[in-house]
């Protein structure tokens, strides 16, 4: 199975401040056939479900906001959110979606406003 | 609007089973994968089964590989889980979760149910 690694486990940012959680992948999720990496990020909010922000490594999803932004290709990914607001207070995890299940995801990155 | 309703959670005795169910509207449901995915108290996210839209092919974990059995009926726009064999280390809050397609490989989680407990405890 693929395993994923997140760091930090936590990080504290001041509001306004960039916040960046990176992700490494212990195979490649690039697929050279569509140069596509199989790659999402999710938000979870205390008490609540976790929510997708990004796929394809980059490709945010409809309705998050632009200060979310995803990089990397092949095993190293980057999560940054340009200019923290206190509502993006939670925990951040990684998953890849690579071939065939099982899918993982990183063991998670708690975000808290310094 | 997509909305996943998971239910069927609750207290179980270890070795014990649980059917847990998801019902799906805002969509057309025959024509999307769904899976499960689970998190232990104050853990984080771990993977547990998936059922492609075309009903063909289904996966598990090896973690529940042999106990737990994902079906949906199309009819009812229902997914399941059967959890059979029930152990402490299955207590989590399961969600189901939709893909954006109707494979199962290859594709990300685009929403999530709110999901159920199940608690494994004598």
């Amino acid at each position: 199975d693929i395993v994923m690694t997140q760091s930090p486990d936590s990080l504290a940012v001041s509001l306004g401040e960039r916040a960046t959680i990176n992700c490494k992948s212990s195979q490649s999720v690039l697929y050279n056939f569509n140069n596509k990496n199989y790659l999402a990020w999710y938000q979870q909010k205390p008490g609540q479900p976790p929510k997708l922000l990004i796929y394809w490594a980059s490709t945010r999803e409809s309705g998050v906001p632009d200060r979310f932004s995803g990089s990397g290709s092949g095993t190293d990914f980057t999560l940054t959110i340009s200019s923290l607001q206190a509502e993006d207070v939670a925990v951040y995890y990684c998953q890849q979606y690579y071939s065939t299940p099982p899918y993982t995801f990183g063991q998670g990155t708690k975000l808290e406003i310094k | 609007e997509v909305q996943l309703l998971e239910s069927g959670g609750g207290l179980v005795q270890p070795g014990g089973s649980l059917r847990l169910s998801c019902a799906a509207s805002g969509f057309t449901f025959s024509s999307y994968a769904m899976t499960w995915v689970r998190q232990a108290p104050g853990k984080g996210l771990e993977w547990v089964s998936a059922f492609s839209g075309s009903g063909i092919s289904t996966y598990y974990a090896d973690s529940v590989k042999g106990r737990f059995t994902i079906s949906r009926d199309n009819s009812k726009n229902t997914l399941y889980l059967q959890m059979n064999s029930l152990r402490a280390e299955d207590t989590a809050v399961y969600y189901c979760a939709k893909s954006p397609d109707m494979a199962v490989a290859g594709h990300y989680f685009q929403h999530w149910g709110q999901g159920t407990l199940v608690t494994v405890s004598s």
